[in-house]
C-alpha cells in the first residue's frame, strides 16, 4: 500500500531564510509523487511533480523538491521564503501504471512566515 | 478555460438530510475524482468517474454515491448525513489514463465545496 508522512504539522520560518518541508512515502512500486499548496478557503494548485525523469524537480514560485530513492523522501524546498508562501502544503502519492490516478495525501504542513 | 468549477461554495445541513455536491470538469478532461478533506487534514480519495462509471472507490460508506454524465460533469450524493461528514469536497478532473503520456496526467482541483452539518 502507498503512504506519505509529512513530518512537521506546523514549520515557522522568517521572510527571507530557507524552507525545507519535509515528505517520506511507502511505496511497493516507483511511485508519482506531488506537493500541493492549498491557500485559505481555496483548492489545491499543484507546485511540482516527480515522474521518474530527474530527480531534481523545479516547480512553481521557486521552489524545487528531490527524489531520493535510498531514503524514500521527496523534501520541498525554497531558498528565500516570502510572505506570499504562507499556506498548507500537501504531499502526495500516486501509483505509476495503476487502474486510477488517485492521490494519496499527507496530512499537510502549515508554513507560517514572519517578517 | 474555466478550469474545474463546483457548487455550491458553502452548505449547511442537518443530521439525516441528503446532500448533492456538482462538478464540472476542465475543457478536455473526462474524469472526475471526488476528495474529503477534514479540517486539519489532508484530502481523502472517495472515488472517481471515467465513462460515467465509478472505476475506484475509497474507504467510504455506501452513504456517499456519485454519478458521471455524458458531458463528464459529475454528482456526488451524501444520504443521512452525520456531523462527521463536515469538511471541504473537492472535486478533481483529470484526462483518461489510457490517453497520452502517464506523466503528464495531472489532476486539476476544484475550489471545493464547504459542507457544514448541524
Amino acid at each position: 500500500a502507498q503512504s506519505v508522512t509529512q513530518l512537521g504539522s506546523h514549520v515557522s520560518v522568517s521572510e527571507g531564510a530557507l524552507v525545507l518541508l519535509r515528505c517520506n512515502y511507502s511505496s511497493s512500486v516507483p511511485p508519482y509523487l506531488f506537493w500541493y499548496v492549498q491557500y485559505p478557503n481555496q483548492g489545491l494548485q499543484l507546485l511540482l511533480k516527480y515522474t521518474s525523469a530527474a530527480t531534481l524537480v523545479k516547480g512553481i514560485n521557486g521552489f524545487e523538491a528531490e527524489f531520493k530513492k535510498s531514503e524514500t523522501s521527496f523534501h520541498l524546498t525554497k531558498p528565500s521564503a516570502h510572505m506570499s508562501d504562507a499556506a498548507e502544503y500537501f504531499c502526495a502519492v500516486s501509483l505509476y501504471g495503476g487502474a486510477t490516478n488517485k492521490l494519496i495525501f499527507g496530512t499537510g504542513t502549515l508554513l507560517a512566515v514572519q517578517p | 478555460d474555466a478550469g474545474v468549477t463546483q457548487s455550491p461554495t458553502h452548505l449547511i445541513k442537518t443530521r439525516g438530510q441528503q446532500v448533492t455536491l456538482r462538478c464540472s470538469p476542465k475543457s478536455g478532461h473526462d474524469t472526475v475524482s471526488w476528495y474529503q478533506q477534514a479540517l486539519g487534514q489532508g484530502p481523502q480519495f472517495i472515488f472517481q468517474y471515467y465513462e460515467e462509471e465509478e472505476r475506484q472507490r475509497g474507504n467510504f460508506p455506501d452513504r456517499f454515491s456519485g454519478h458521471q454524465f455524458p458531458n463528464y460533469s459529475s454528482e456526488l450524493n451524501v444520504n443521512a448525513l452525520l456531523l462527521g461528514d463536515s469538511a471541504l469536497y473537492l472535486c478533481a478532473s483529470s484526462p483518461a489514463l489510457d490517453r497520452g503520456d502517464p506523466s503528464e496526467n495531472e489532476q486539476f482541483f476544484g475550489p471545493g465545496t464547504r459542507l457544514t452539518v448541524l
